[in-house]
């Protein structure tokens, strides 16, 4: 019973446009969102984070989407650089995050120069 | 300031053996939580450690076990390995901010590889 599910294992884009990562949930218990990056050998980063009383939230190049009618939310990068290549990871959690995370599968971002 | 640190980075098992990973938190921080990930998986949440008592447990048997110590460094046991327990083991640390909105952080894992 998948309740975190990132449906695109791999996804591929040029350098200096926009990368469009999407997580999809079915646990309406979930209240909080974050995104992890990960490179190999090394453990998640912490990207961004939202909050179900929001539907966006920006860090920079970083803009995270949340769509709770849809239980949807995307992860934007603009501009994408060769630098931001790495699995991406989708995470849920009740009650703002010190519960436990429910992660989805990754999805592979190469950004080609 | 380090992060948190784990240990051993790799180790290999063979069926039926116990194995003991560990974990030092990010400085300031005091809860810890372990995570196994699968290859091809996202992490899966296996405990969280507060205050030396386990808070939360995920959906794993009791061959896994922890403990954390007065300085809130952490160590998870793993007991009669079976091959599907290979994995990168992942610890994180995390504080109570009041907000909330704690996010984790994790050390770079532990390999271990189940023969």
């Amino acid at each position: 019973d998948q309740q975190v599910k990132q449906n695109s294992p791999s996804l591929s884009v040029q350098e200096g446009r926009i990368s469009i990562l999407n997580c999809d949930y079915t646990n309406s218990m979930f209240d909080y969102f974050l995104w992890y990056k990960k490179y190999p050998a090394e453990g998640p980063t912490f990207l961004i984070s939202i909050s179900s009383i929001k539907d966006k939230n920006e860090d920079g190049r970083f803009t995270v989407f949340l769509n709770k009618s849809a239980k949807h939310l995307s992860l934007h990068i603009v501009p994408s650089q060769p630098g931001d290549s790495a699995v991406y990871f989708c995470a849920a959690s009740r009650w703002g995050g010190s519960e436990k995370l429910v992660f989805g599968k990754g999805t592979k971002l190469t950004v080609n120069p | 300031d380090a992060g948190v640190t784990q240990s051993p980075t790799h180790l290999i098992k063979t069926r039926g053996q116990q194995v003991t990973l560990r974990c030092s938190p990010k400085s300031g921080h005091d809860t810890v939580s372990w995570y196994q990930q699968a290859l091809g998986q996202g992490p899966q949440f296996i405990f969280q450690y507060y205050e030396e008592e386990e808070r939360q447990r995920g959906n794993f048997p009791d061959r896994f076990s922890g403990h954390q110590f007065p300085n809130y460094s952490s160590e998870l046991n793993v007991n009669a390995l079976l091959l599907g327990d290979s994995a990168l083991y992942l610890c994180a640390s995390s504080w109570p901010t009041g907000t909330g909105n704690e996010k984790l952080f994790f050390g770079s894992g532990t390999q271990l590889s189940v023969l």
